[in-house]
């Protein structure tokens, strides 16, 4: 059984630019959530995917967005990056069945900066 | 919103020792579950214990356990007979079963050799 991978593993970008972030979930799981974690602070949830929908957001602009595929693979793309987005990006996978809370299982992150 | 507050941001313990730490969250919710990760230097979250607010009976996980008292909004997490490879960031977490986690600031935990 494969785990939750994230892709890259360290990225650098400008203020202003474009980035994309993947995550890869566990096999199969069908619910994709994104944190964002800033030095030194817990995660923050970003947005939930469940079967190709937003399925729940968190306090964020609409710059950050996302997709999930088929696979139940995601991506998440921030736009016109600000010198705060700076951080390291967490994915968790989960499978959601009716009733209950449905254990989430974390990548090992993308550490995003922002220069 | 819901809000974890963890205080004492470092902690330290002497190896084969016990260590607790401590958590408090706000929720009007009766029904929610509450968690404790450990992220060690690797980054990845590891999920330590999780306990239901129905269950009065207190989680365990061999060298780990939790005192939950719900009407104080009270998880604390005791680590007992700490290990070398306890040593890690250890977040106290909330959710109300929609799989959307709220994370505390997290406390280091260092382990003395």
């Amino acid at each position: 059984e494969t785990g939750v991978t994230q892709s890259p593993t360290h990225l650098i970008k400008t203020r202003g630019q474009q980035v994309t972030l993947r995550c890869s979930s566990q096999s199969g799981h069908n619910t994709v959530s994104w944190y964002q974690q800033a030095l030194g602070q817990g995660p923050q949830f970003i947005f939930q995917y469940y079967r190709e929908e937003e399925n729940g957001r968190g306090n964020f602009p609409p710059r950050f967005s996302g997709l999930q595929f088929p696979n139940y693979s995601s991506e998440l793309n921030v736009n016109a990056l600000e010198l705060d987005d700076s951080a390291l990006y967490l994915c968790a996978s989960s499978l959601a069945i009716s009733g209950g809370y449905n254990e989430q299982f974390f990548g090992p992150g993308t550490r995003l900066t922002v220069l | 919103a819901q809000t974890v507050t963890q205080s004492q941001p470092e902690m330290s313990v002497q190896e084969a020792e016990t260590v607790t730490l401590s958590c408090t969250y706000d929720t009007s919710e009766s029904d929610y579950y509450l968690f404790w990760y450990k992220q060690p230097p690797s980054r990845q979250m590891i999920l330590v214990i999780r306990q239901e607010a129905y269950k009065q009976q207190n989680a365990t996980e061999n060298r780990f356990s939790v005192n939950f008292q719900k009407a104080a909004k009270s998880f604390s997490l005791k680590i007992s007979d700490s290990q070398l490879g306890d040593a890690a960031m250890y977040f106290c977490a909330y959710s109300r079963g929609n799989n959307r986690l709220a994370f505390g600031k997290g406390n280091q935990v260092v382990v003395i050799p």
